[in-house]
């Protein structure tokens, strides 16, 4: 299958600093990626979907100013959390299509665990 | 947002049975997918189905698109250690978004 890595695995960060973590399509092309977050033994959580060349959209409740979204190319999307509080801390996990509609199907990446101290 | 109803929500069973999980939904989806997650990993994809009815397997593993387009199940044979870990069932309908069952967490016995 397609391969979606993603960087780092793991952060630990200060409170108030802010994070970034990238999501890159190695082998494909991906018009669309997904940012999901994971609380644990829960299902992934939408958070948005990064649309390369345009803002990305974000499923309701998610504040887009504290995660910020960044479709650069496609083959990258970064997702920054900003000013982050422990409460931020979580698994997240980016996803990636291998094309449009029907037949395309997502890859995810390795996740990323984020710590805030 | 919408989750699909997976079940189990865990399974203990002995290494060498069989397993079976199953999502419902009461909404149509045209595309179901199968992933397994291992702790501190992301999810693998492990099969596809794009057509009501379809039936497909990846060695040990089965699954199957309802006729109805509102479930789907998988089934695992003669379960193996590397087996365990948490299953989620994902679809979608013509939108980029994929909605994503509750999980099913298998743990094998020795």
């Amino acid at each position: 299958g397609a391969v979606v890595s993603q960087h780092p695995s793991r952060v630990i960060c200060k409170s108030g600093t802010s994070v970034k973590i990238e999501c890159r399509s190695l082998d494909f092309q991906a018009t669309t990626m997904f940012w999901y977050r994971q609380f644990p033994k829960k299902s992934l959580m939408l958070m948005a979907t990064s649309n390369e060349g345009s803002k990305a959209t974000y499923e309701q409740g998610v504040e887009k100013d504290k995660f910020l979204i960044n479709h650069a190319s496609l083959t990258l999307s970064t997702l920054t959390v900003t000013s982050a509080h422990p409460e931020d801390s979580s698994f997240y996990i980016c996803s990636a299509k291998t094309g449009t509609g029907t037949g395309a199907e997502a890859f995810f990446g390795q996740g990323t665990r984020l710590t805030v101290v | 947002g919408q989750q699909l109803n997976q079940s189990p929500q865990s399974m203990f069973i002995q290494e060498g049975e069989d397993v079976s999980m199953n999502c419902t939904s009461s909404s149509i989806f045209n595309t179901w997918l199968w992933y397994k997650q291992e702790p501190g990993e992301g999810p693998v994809l492990l099969i596809a189905l794009y057509k009501a009815g379809e039936l497909t397997s990846n060695g040990r593993l089965t699954a199957q698109f309802g006729i109805t387009r509102k479930d789907s199940f998988l089934n695992i044979s003669a379960s193996i250690p590397s087996d365990v870990g948490i299953y989620f069932c994902a679809a979608n309908f013509g939108n980029e978004k994929l909605t994503f069952g509750t999980g099913t967490r298998l743990t094998i016995i020795p």
